[in-house]
């Protein structure tokens, strides 16, 4: 069984649109994830959820919307994607938001703005 | 500030060769965690190990071995007798309590030929 899954694996869309991008996990966790690594393979954090509660919102474009209907499900909405929006999308999550506790991560979105 | 520092964009090996993958921290906190991942060239992000700021003793899982040093600042990871599987790329993370973020490095690509 994945633990850490993602959906959709690619998305290809066009400048303007709006796209979502889910991620589930089943390992019991309580803190969920959403990083972006850009085409340099630089990972960097945008959002953090702990039991439904966001615990970390960087320096994002208010474009992209975090969304945990429960603690096993976090969502990414971006609207009107921009070139700069390519990437890969990781969603990764841990037992709890203690330091100490291992990130498990999904297998990633490859995004592509044209 | 937290800073990873991967200063080895690329290592390139040939098989059964030893290598070794530097990584150099930065953190005014007491307690934190230095962690690391791979990322073979299908995209996923795999947990290798994770190390806390008071365990200072060096780790041993097969081929693979971790050196910490809190003297300079260091984690570095080698790979012994490497093998074409291994490569991929390798990232360096640091996570300390006060943020919650975990802060990655560059990453370094390695690539080991046959």
């Amino acid at each position: 069984d994945t633990a850490v899954s993602q959906t959709p694996k690619y998305l290809v869309t066009q400048m303007g649109n709006d796209k979502s991008i889910k991620c589930e996990q089943n390992l019991g966790h309580d803190t969920m994830y959403w990083y972006k690594q850009d085409s340099k393979k630089f990972l960097k954090i945008m959002f953090s959820y702990n039991n439904k509660e966001l615990i970390i919102n960087e320096t994002v474009p208010n474009r992209f919307s975090p969304k945990s209907p429960d603690k096993a499900h976090l969502n990414l909405h971006i609207n009107s994607l921009e070139l700069g929006d390519s990437a890969v999308y990781f969603c990764a999550s841990s037992r709890n938001r203690l330091a100490g506790n291992t990130q498990y991560f999904g297998p990633g979105t490859r995004l592509t703005v044209l | 500030a937290q800073k990873v520092t991967q200063a080895q964009t690329e290592i390139s090996v040939v098989e059964k060769e030893d290598v070794t993958l530097d990584c150099v921290y930065e953190t005014r906190d007491t307690t934190y965690y230095l962690f690391w991942y791979k990322q073979p060239p299908s995209g996923e992000l795999v947990f290798l190990i994770r190390r806390n700021s008071f365990d200072e003793q060096n780790e041993i899982s097969g081929r693979y071995s971790w050196n910490f040093q809190k003297s300079t600042s260091s984690f570095n990871f080698t790979i012994t007798a490497s093998q074409v599987v291994d490569s991929a790329v390798y990232f360096c993370a640091l996570r300390t309590g006060n943020t919650g973020k975990l802060i990655f490095g560059q990453g370094t690509t390695l690539q080991v030929k046959p």
